[in-house]
Parts: C-alpha cells; structure tokens; sequence
C-alpha cells in the first residue's frame, strides 16, 4: 500500500516569504502529526491534527500553522520566513489514535531559506 | 519537559561487532518507539514497546524497555553495513498523541 506521500522534497525559498508543505497520510489513517527536525535541535513536534481538528500543538510561533482536510490529508504552512526555519519537515500518519503503537514517516520536504 | 537523552551520541565500529544504544529519561512514557533513519529519508519504525521490563526481538536487533517505563535499550549483534544510520528512540504518554524524539546515535559501520 502507499506510504505517506509528502511534497515537494525540495524547496528553497526567501526570507519573508510565505510556504505550504503538503502531506498525504497512509489511506485509513486519521491522525496526522508534523515534526521539524534540524540538525542542532534533532526532531520536534509541531502540532497533530485527527479528523480536521488540531489536538496538539508543540512549541513553535504563530507563525507556523496547519490544517487537515476531511480526506485527512495535511498541509503546513510557514509565514514569514527566517532563516532559522531552514530543515527537513517531517510528516508522519498513525492508525492509533494516540500514535502509541508507532507512526509512519514520509520522506519530509527539505526546506532551505536563504 | 520530557527529555530523552541517548548515548552515546556517535558509533564507528567494524562489522561483526556488538553495540548497545541506550534512551534515558527521567519522566514515564506508556511506550517507547525506536526508528532508524537514513539520509534524505523519514524515520522507520523499528519496534514499540509498552510494558515495563518488556524484551522485542527482531532479528539482530533486541529491544529492552525498562522496568519504571523511564528508560530503554536497544542491543545490535553481529552489525553489519546495512545496519549504519541515525537510531532515534522516541517516548509516547499516550494521551498525547505526540511523540518526544531523543537525541539520536549516529551509527556507522564499516568492513
């Protein structure tokens, strides 16, 4: 079966400007979680949507915010952009809801901001 | 704020070798994941543990969770080349629906 499909892969992108990641989840899967992982900080959570709604969010600025649609896809959006928000954004879908017997990860969009 | 430390950090070692990565916290998780990560990919899953003092096995690969739920192992025998890459444990609280990542051991093996 497909896995979690996240796009694009690759994106470069100018201080002060806006971004939109997209994710796919695995078919059947409601939850949806993000995770920003840079090489000095390692992977952390961004927020976690189930069934259009967020449910939790990590400790990251307004500026960084999400969605989920009704075919449980996902997108993320960053508004202006700094050059800290360089790093590889990771989605991962889960068919437990509370994510305890583990996520799975699509390939994550790498986001580079000069 | 649940932390989880791993160590060490770094591992080079020949094939054939035996390793042992180790996930400490000082807070209690409901389970604990572990996944590897190559470069320019996500995370995979590995294993999950769940109850205390709980043992997986998959293949070369044995998992430990520990007694009070704080803390797990994860025990490589024989490595070999395919098993280089970035070993991430993870702890759930299973209410929250979000995973605390711990720092990552960078495994390398060589010939």
């Amino acid at each position: 079966k497909a896995g979690v499909t996240q796009t694009p892969r690759y994106l470069i992108k100018t201080r002060g400007q806006q971004v939109t990641l997209s994710c796919s989840p695995i078919s059947g899967h409601r939850s949806v979680s993000w995770y920003q992982q840079t090489p000095g900080q390692g992977l952390q959570f961004l927020f976690e949507y189930f069934s259009e709604t967020q449910r939790n969010k990590g400790n990251f600025p307004g500026r960084f915010s999400g969605r989920q649609f009704s075919n449980s896809r996902s997108e993320m959006n960053v508004s202006t952009l700094e050059l800290g928000d360089s790093a590889l954004y990771l989605c991962a879908s889960s068919l437990d809801p509370t994510g305890g017997q583990g996520y799975t990860f699509g390939s994550g969009t790498r986001l580079t901001v000069v | 704020t649940q932390l989880l430390e791993q160590s060490p950090q770094f591992l080079s070692i020949q094939e054939g070798e035996n390793l042992t990565v180790y996930c400490n916290s000082s807070s209690v998780f409901s389970s604990l994941q572990w996944y590897r990560q190559e470069p320019g990919e996500g995370p995979v899953l590995l294993v999950t543990v769940v109850t205390g003092g709980e043992v997986k096995k998959l293949k070369r690969l044995t998992f430990q969770f520990g007694d009070a739920r704080k803390d797990s192992s994860l025990h490589i025998t024989a490595a070999q080349p395919g098993d280089t890459g970035l070993y991430l444990c993870a702890g759930s609280t299973g209410t929250a629906s979000k995973l605390t990542f711990g720092t990552g051991t960078r495994l390398q093996v060589t010939l």
